[in-house]
């Protein structure tokens, strides 16, 4: 079945760029997310791509997305002590497209 | 413009006992979704519905049970809750068709405890 892959925890100090990656196995996923997650909340859409792009520029974020090495990583410039949340790569499946399949998150702390 | 409203917030349950998680949007979506977030975990996907009268099993659907008699309301049944049931439940929606683009709104989450 389907798979997303991401690293647990990232820290960065605050102004540098943060880099947070994500493989994934459906090689027929359309749609790919990146979801922020801040304490005690729900999850909200950062920035998506669609699989036939291989790049998204958003104001201070970049989605990379290496289609062969089934590759997605999202750049934020600037890192700010905000930006503090924990980050959900997630892919939508093609085959119904129906079932959005999330990994396991990667937590951003910023230091001073 | 409510969005995705779960409710209850938190609830403690007893070995064996059942509940019923709600969930309901009001933005005319075709697809809903249960997850669950474990502690210090990614999201896991227990059910799903492309529409009423439309369910499918997701990653991890042992122990529950849902419906989807109405395009608004995607409830989310615990028969015997058990230990491992303590978990985050986000319940989440998103356009289907040509809106395959369309972020999925999530609610707030129901945390969830049994002992």
């Amino acid at each position: 079945g389907e798979d997303v892959e991401q690293s647990l925890f990232l820290s960065v100090r605050e102004g540098d760029s943060s880099v947070i990656n994500c493989t994934y196995t459906d090689s027929s996923s359309t749609y790919l997310y990146w979801y922020k997650q801040e304490p005690g909340a729900g999850l909200q859409l950062l920035t998506y791509i669609f699989s036939n792009m291989d790049m998204k520029q958003d104001q201070r974020l970049t989605v990379l997305l290496n289609k062969k090495d089934k590759h997605l990583s999202l750049r934020i410039a600037d890192t700010q002590t905000g930006d503090s949340a924990i980050y959900f790569c997630a892919e939508r499946e093609h085959s119904s497209a129906s079932k959005i399949i999330f990994g396991s998150g990667t937590r951003l702390s910023i230091r001073p | 413009n409510a969005g995705v409203t779960q409710t209850p917030k938190f609830r403690i349950l007893k070995i064996g006992q059942s509940m019923t998680l709600q969930c309901t949007q009001d933005m005319n979506h075709n697809y809903m979704y249960w997850y669950r977030q474990d502690p210090g975990m990614g999201l896991k996907l227990i059910y799903y519905s492309v529409g009423a009268g439309i369910t499918d099993k997701g990653e991890v659907p042992n122990g529950y049970n849902v419906s989807r008699s109405t395009t608004e309301d995607f409830p989310l049944r615990l028969e015997l809750a058990a230990p491992s049931q303590t978990s985050v439940y986000f319940c989440a929606s998103t356009g289907g068709g040509q809106a395959l683009n369309t972020e999925a709104f999530f609610g707030q989450g129901t945390r969830l405890t049994v002992v």
